[in-house]
């Protein structure tokens, strides 16, 4: 199952643009985080945002979280034809007994034209 | 270290025959994930390690999945008797213990049920 919901599900942007991807959830998180994928590849974990914390900076990268609207945004600013790739927000929270999950929202497919 | 690394890349299987899929973690992680996705989809969890201990099975797993993490290094994930509907790249990903929850995933092995 996947509890993210990433929208828009595609976006395309000019180079120097900046892109927003947002995200909704369900159910209570330990954190949020985004992932980014290039075509056929694996994940790679761009940035981490507690839910304690409103907002969090990383390079280019903005993320902003709130848990009373169960919704996080990703802001690229200045974006680069290198941005192009899909990008993924995960939730992790506690599922009981120990065990922690990661789930996965469908992701915003992302092209950035030069 | 050089991440986690996943074996086979790739595998194209008959219908009705088992596989197996190996996935070796960063060495300090003690959590590891399996996860299954499709053209277009994000990753859906399938089952989750820490150490050796199986905490978590998605249930939409069927039972022709089976997964093991003996001595809590590296993970097998096996179909038995497999389905058209399996195709999918299956990702291994694996995180350290306590607050660092961020997951590092492989390249993944891409399955073709033919």
């Amino acid at each position: 199952s996947q509890q993210g919901e990433e929208d828009p599900q595609a976006l395309s942007i000019q180079e120097g643009e900046n892109a927003t991807m947002n995200c909704s959830y369900k159910t209570s998180i330990n954190n949020l985080q985004w992932y980014r994928q290039n075509s056929g590849r694996g994940l790679v974990h761009l940035i981490l945002i507690r839910s304690n914390e409103r907002e969090k900076h990383s390079g280019r990268l903005r993320v902003t979280l709130d848990t009373s609207k169960k919704s996080s945004s990703l802001l690229i600013t200045a974006s680069r034809a290198a941005d192009t790739a899909s990008y993924f927000c995960a939730t992790h929270s506690y599922s009981g007994a120990g065990s922690y999950q990661l789930t996965f929202g469908k992701g915003t497919k992302l092209s950035v034209i030069p | 270290d050089t991440g986690v690394s996943q074996d086979p890349r790739h595998k194209i299987t008959k219908r009705g025959q088992n596989v197996t899929f190996r996935c070796d973690p960063i060495s300090e992680h003690n959590r590891l994930y399996w996860y299954r996705q499709t053209l277009g989809q994000g990753p859906e969890f399938l089952t989750y390690f820490q150490n050796e201990a199986q905490l978590e099975k998605s249930r939409l797993l069927s039972d022709r999945f089976s997964a093991e993490r003996p001595k809590g290094s590296f993970s097998t994930l096996e179909i038995q008797r497999t389905e058209q509907g399996d195709s999918a790249m299956y990702l291994c990903a694996s995180s350290s213990a306590g607050g660092r929850t961020e997951a590092f995933f492989g390249q993944g092995t891409r399955l073709t049920v033919v």
